[in-house]
């Protein structure tokens, strides 16, 4: 089975901040990975598929990137609302999600 | 608008058996790709299974960690579907979501809650 393992587990940022959260696989996932967002008591929600590509919707703060087995969501200028856990998910072989990290406001 | 409401969830007793539905409207139900993922403190996300259109005679694929206790079928004259869950073990004991898969888990229900225990 592939593992996923994001990092930080908890990140404390400020208003304005870039934010870089980390998605590593234990194996290459040939960029079939997404990434999804989850506010408190909801459901998540999509916000990157593929690696790079923005779900409808979605603010273009936002942005995704990488290769073989190393992923990154970025938050170009963080606001109130990105405060969530963020998710990476990967299909290439087998279907898992990372443990997430949460993201607070400083 | 996509509507995806999940129902049947509660608590039941270690190797009970129960039955979760999951109604929709908004789309074309046929000719979706649908999934039940979970989620629990232990395990964080974990996807279950996922049921294909008639067109792929209804292909289904499961997590180990359910193959053979639970069934996920789908009645697309009701537009929903179904997981049947049997065996149930207390590591079971998570939220449900229905979700519809298009680029990614497009869209979500709310979840329901399966608790298992004693």
């Amino acid at each position: 089975d592939i593992q996923m393992t994001q990092s930080p587990p908890v990140l404390s940022a400020s208003v304005g901040d870039r934010v870089t959260l980390s998605c590593k696989a234990s194996q290459n996932i040939n960029k079939n990975l997404d990434w999804y967002q989850q506010k408190h008591g909801e459901a998540p929600k999509l916000l990157i598929y593929y690696t790079n590509n923005l779900q409808t919707g979605i603010p273009s703060r936002f942005s995704g990137s990488g290769s073989g087995t190393d992923y990154t969501l970025t938050i170009s200028s963080l606001q109130p609302e990105d405060v969530a856990t963020y998710y990476c998910y990967q299909y290439n072989s087998g279907y898992t999600f990372g443990a997430g990290t949460k993201l607070e406001l400083k | 608008e996509v509507q995806l409401m999940e129902t049947g969830g509660g608590l039941v007793q270690p190797g009970k058996s129960l039955k979760l539905t999951c109604a929709t409207s908004g789309f074309t139900f046929s000719t979706a790709w649908m999934n039940w993922v979970r989620q629990s403190p232990e395990k964080g996300l974990e996807w279950i299974a996922r049921i294909k259109p008639k067109s792929t005679n209804y292909a289904t694929e499961y997590a180990e960690s359910v193959k053979g206790r639970f069934t996920i079928s789908r009645d697309d004259s009701k537009s929903s579907i179904y997981l049947q869950m049997n065996s149930l073990k207390e590591e079971d004991t998570a939220t449900y979501y229905c979700t519809m898969e298009v680029l990614g888990f497009d869209y979500w229900g709310q979840g329901v809650m399966v608790t298992v225990s004693s």
